[in-house]
């Protein structure tokens, strides 16, 4: 079963810097989807930025950017310029499509704060 | 787009009662409907997932006949807590994935239901 990992329960960070958050992913599969989404205090889930495994270029929306290592199946966020309404609870997700209903495996998340 | 409602966004309930919840996907048609529930600053549990016109399909240690989920529409899922206990209170998220394609492989969320059972 695929599994994610986030080693990282809060974080906090000043505005206007850049903040890493981590993900790993254990899976034996080779096609695959990797998710971040975002959970502000409204508790909208909002997707943030996706990557599909195939691809080796990493994925970038505008301030957010991923690191995706696939050999070492690490799939970190980067927020740049970071604002107050970045602060949000985010989770990392695996989905195999087409299988079990492509289902969405998160992380445990990471609570991230944003100072000003 | 993609947008996906719930209702009622608040509900509480007294013990022994059965409430439902409504998720509907407001600009698409979702073949398949999935039912979170997350505890706070907790992680989103999938409890099932639902197919338009067929069973729902439930995860491991869901009990199917307290969790009662309906797909009866490509817009509209439900579920519904029968004889609700004080445990059972939690916030409940709906996502909805439209057909295949090439946004097939995303979900869009819901706003959640918190429900309180006194």
């Amino acid at each position: 079963a695929q599994t994610v990992t986030q080693s990282q329960p809060e974080m906090s960070v000043q505005e206007a810097e850049t903040v890493t958050l981590s993900c790993t992913y254990d899976t034996s599969e080779s096609n695959y989807y990797l998710f971040w989404y975002k959970q502000p205090p409204s508790r909208q889930m909002i997707l943030v930025i996706r990557q599909e495994a195939y691809k080796q270029q990493n994925a970038t929306e505008n301030r957010f950017s991923v690191n995706f290592q696939k050999a070492a199946k690490s799939f970190s966020l980067k927020i740049s310029d970071s604002q107050l309404g970045d602060t949000a609870m985010y989770f990392c997700a695996f989905m195999k499509p087409m299988e079990y209903g492509n289902k969405l495996v998160f992380g445990a998340g990471t609570i991230l704060r944003v100072k000003s | 787009g993609a947008v996906v409602s719930q209702h009622p966004s608040r509900v509480i309930c007294k013990s022994g009662t059965s409430v439902k919840i409504e998720c509907r996907s407001l600009d698409f048609q979702a073949t398949t409907m999935f039912w979170y529930r997350q505890f706070p600053k907790q992680s989103l549990m999938l409890m099932a997932t639902s197919n338009e016109g067929s069973k729902a399909t439930y995860e491991q240690g869901v009990e199917k006949d307290k969790f009662l989920i309906n797909h009866a529409s490509l817009t509209l899922s439900t579920l519904t807590v029968t004889s609700a206990h004080p445990e059972d209170s939690s916030f409940y998220i709906c996502s909805a994935r439209p057909p295949r394609g090439d946004r097939g492989y995303e979900q869009y969320f819901g706003p959640g239901t918190r429900l309180t059972v006194t």
